[in-house]
């Protein structure tokens, strides 16, 4: 079975700008999360979707948003870059039911200049 | 609240055992994670434990729970070069992972 895929595996944007990143998770699993990891702040939730549905939300800005399809891949956005949000984005996929373990992607690394 | 703690570095010789300890604040998770993350990648699975049980082994790997005390500890038996990494415990809450701040484990000739 291919793991969770994440797309690209590097950015580099200008503050101000917008971008979305890409996951593709494990096949058959229908529940997609995303974090950030930073050196200061570490490994954060940023939020979970199952069934094309928001679950759960992470104490971050409303610049950051997510969604996801029916065939479970999902996608961040955030918007208004700033240089503070430069880290790398990781995105974790599991089954859905409630033992299930949570496997993550590479991730995407997230330049802000 | 929800925190979790791990030391921040050890260092042990090749062939020794490794034990990383990390101690959480809430009762009510669940399940119990440990991830390796090796540099340039994300975080890979290791081993998980649920929250009724004492212990867990699986190979060279064996997580230890107290739930009294609220902490987590994984060995790593026969420490081989190829397990120098950063190893993040996590507990599962609410439907996500609160991470520890990672224990970067050294494996020295």
């Amino acid at each position: 079975k291919a793991g969770v895929t994440q797309t690209p595996r590097y950015l580099i944007k200008t503050r101000g700008q917008q971008v979305t990143l890409s996951c593709s998770p494990i096949s058959g699993h229908r529940s997609v999360s995303w974090y950030q990891q930073t050196p200061g702040q570490g490994l954060q939730f940023l939020f979970e979707y199952f069934s094309e549905t928001q679950r759960n939300k992470g104490n971050f800005p409303g610049r950051f948003s997510g969604r996801q399809f029916s065939n479970s891949r999902s996608e961040m956005n955030v918007s208004t870059l700033e240089l503070g949000d430069s880290a790398l984005y990781l995105c974790a996929s599991r089954s859905g039911t409630v033992n299930s373990p949570l496997h993550f992607g590479n991730g995407t690394r997230l330049t802000v200049t | 609240g929800e925190d979790v703690e791990q030391s921040l570095f050890l260092s042990v010789r090749e062939g020794d055992s490794s034990v990383i300890n990390c101690t959480y604040t809430d009762s009510s998770s669940t399940y119990l994670y440990w991830y390796k993350q090796e540099p340039g990648a994300g975080l890979q699975l290791l081993t998980y434990i649920f929250s009724n049980m004492d212990m867990k082994q699986d190979q060279r790997l064996t997580v230890l729970l107290n739930k009294k005390d609220k902490h987590l500890s994984l060995r790593i038996a026969d420490t081989q070069t190829g397990d120098s990494a950063i190893y993040f415990c996590a507990e599962f809450n609410t439907d996500k992972l609160i991470f520890g701040t990672g224990t970067r484990l050294q494996v020295f000739p």
